[in-house]
């Protein structure tokens, strides 16, 4: 069964403190993985997709990395503004529909 | 590009009511989907629609919920005979070419 679990759940970094959250994975044949953003009750906003094992996105103080079995969002020096929930998902390459299958998050919290 | 709308955004009920949300998706995009959200969960998939053609929809969703989306175009989400445990965030995400699905604020119903 595909299936994503990210750790940890809950994060607390002071302004500045750089850290990893992480994703890992089983699927029957992977698509792409996403990450996406959600702020308490509001969509999740899309952050990146990567595609195969090796590749890196980055945006402003984020970074995504991903290998065959996980997946990485890596903050630098991140600021009060990037406390959020941060999720991912997956699509298996089976099948035309393109569900995404997705974790629990983690929830950010910046301290200024 | 305005991005995809959903409407209401909140929405009260009794237990047994009906109620009908709307999802306006993105113009161009074909692929519409359905997913709903409890708190300190990741979203669930309900169902997906390519244009006009309901695809997939998952076997956790009763013959309670229907979902429609003439024309290709915008889409509706009815819930028959509401019951507590349907509440929750109703999200929508649309796609067009690429793996990518971005999503609207989403619609928050609470069953009382």
């Amino acid at each position: 069964e595909d299936q994503v679990t990210q750790s940890p759940e809950a994060l607390r970094l002071q302004e500045g403190e750089s850290s990893s959250l992480n994703c890992s994975y089983t699927v029957s044949g992977l698509r792409g993985l996403f990450w996406y953003r959600q702020d308490p009750g509001k969509g999740p906003e899309f952050l990146f997709t990567l595609y195969s094992a090796g590749e890196e996105k980055e945006k402003e103080r984020l970074k995504a990395t991903l290998t065959k079995k996980e997946s990485f969002l890596h903050i630098t020096a991140p600021k009060p503004e990037d406390s959020a929930t941060y999720l991912c998902a997956v699509q298996a390459r089976a099948g035309n529909n393109r569900k995404l299958i997705w974790g629990l998050g983690t929830s950010l919290a910046v301290n200024p | 590009d305005t991005g995809v709308s959903q409407n209401p955004r909140h929405k009260i009920t009794k237990r047994g009511q009906n109620v009908t949300f709307r999802c306006d998706p993105i113009s161009e995009h074909n692929r519409l989907y359905w997913y709903r959200q409890t708190l300190g969960q990741g979203p669930e998939f309900l169902t997906y629609f390519q244009n006009e053609a309901q695809l997939e929809k998952s076997r956790l969703l009763s013959d309670r919920f229907s979902a429609e989306r003439p024309k290709g175009s915008f889409s509706t989400l009815e819930i028959q005979r509401t019951e507590q445990g349907d509440s929750a965030m109703y999200l929508c995400a649309s796609g067009g070419t690429t793996d990518t699905q971005y999503f609207g604020p989403g619609t928050r119903l609470t069953v009382l």
